[in-house]
């Protein structure tokens, strides 16, 4: 158990739609990140954030939008939703109050499926 | 930019053998190094990694990695695996100003057979 919970583990919606992914980093840990994986891209870094402020920005669509809140969870926010986004979407935490140790400690992911 | 090339999609392998997965980078920037492992249904974990010191460097699970900044590589080997190691496996990069975020390679694909 890595200690980083993701919410929810599968989720099922049609194109257009939106929904929201959660994730609660480990405790103590001020960094979140999120990825996309699909069997054609491979792990895709989406977006980072530190203490509540957006700290890197990879491939992310501009239909695609997270936030850190002042407790330290995230929530990545997927709009107007196209087959292609079908895909896991991991959650990884690290950087706690000992400082950076180069270990990022991922969820179990989200699994979207875009119908 | 930072970038990670893992050689082998898949790699077959009957159990006991020796087996090595090869990883290059590719950085203008000294750079951290990971191997992460994901089995079937599951996030990723950490085998092993390396920031600094000793380019030779152990991990989980009877796994390590030699860090080769001439050849810009990183691969992973064990000596002898077990049906229990097949799983997707993952080497990926930093930097010190990176600000943490890793780039990952596609993945290679461990198969032990009995």
């Amino acid at each position: 158990d890595s200690g980083v919970t993701q919410t929810p583990k599968h989720l099922i919606t049609a194109t257009g739609q939106r929904v929201t992914l959660r994730c609660s980093p480990r405790s103590g840990d001020l960094s979140v990140y999120w990825y996309q994986q699909s069997l054609d891209q491979g792990l895709q870094f989406l977006i980072q954030y530190y203490n509540g402020e957006e700290r890197a920005k990879g491939n992310i669509l501009e239909r695609f939008s997270a936030q850190q809140f002042p407790d330290l969870h995230s929530e990545l926010n997927l709009s107007s939703l196209e087959l292609g986004d079908s895909a896991l979407y991991f959650c990884a935490s690290s950087v706690g109050t000992s400082g950076y140790t180069g270990e990022l400690f991922f969820g179990e992911g989200s699994r979207l499926t875009v119908l | 930019a930072q970038s990670v090339t893992q050689l082998d999609s898949q790699v077959p392998v009957f159990e006991e053998a020796p087996v090595e997965l090869r990883c290059n980078y590719s950085s203008s920037v000294s750079v951290y190094l990971f191997w992460y492992v994901q089995y079937p249904n599951q996030g990723l974990q950490l085998l092993l990694k390396y920031l600094s010191g000793s380019t030779l460097v152990k991990g989980i699970n009877g796994f390590e990695a030699e860090f080769n900044k001439s050849q810009t590589s990183f691969h992973l080997r064990k000596p002898s695996v077990h049906i229990s190691d097949t799983a997707e496996y993952f080497c990926a990069v930093s930097g010190p100003r990176g600000g943490g975020k890793l780039i990952f390679g596609q993945g290679t694909e461990l198969s032990v057979k009995p």
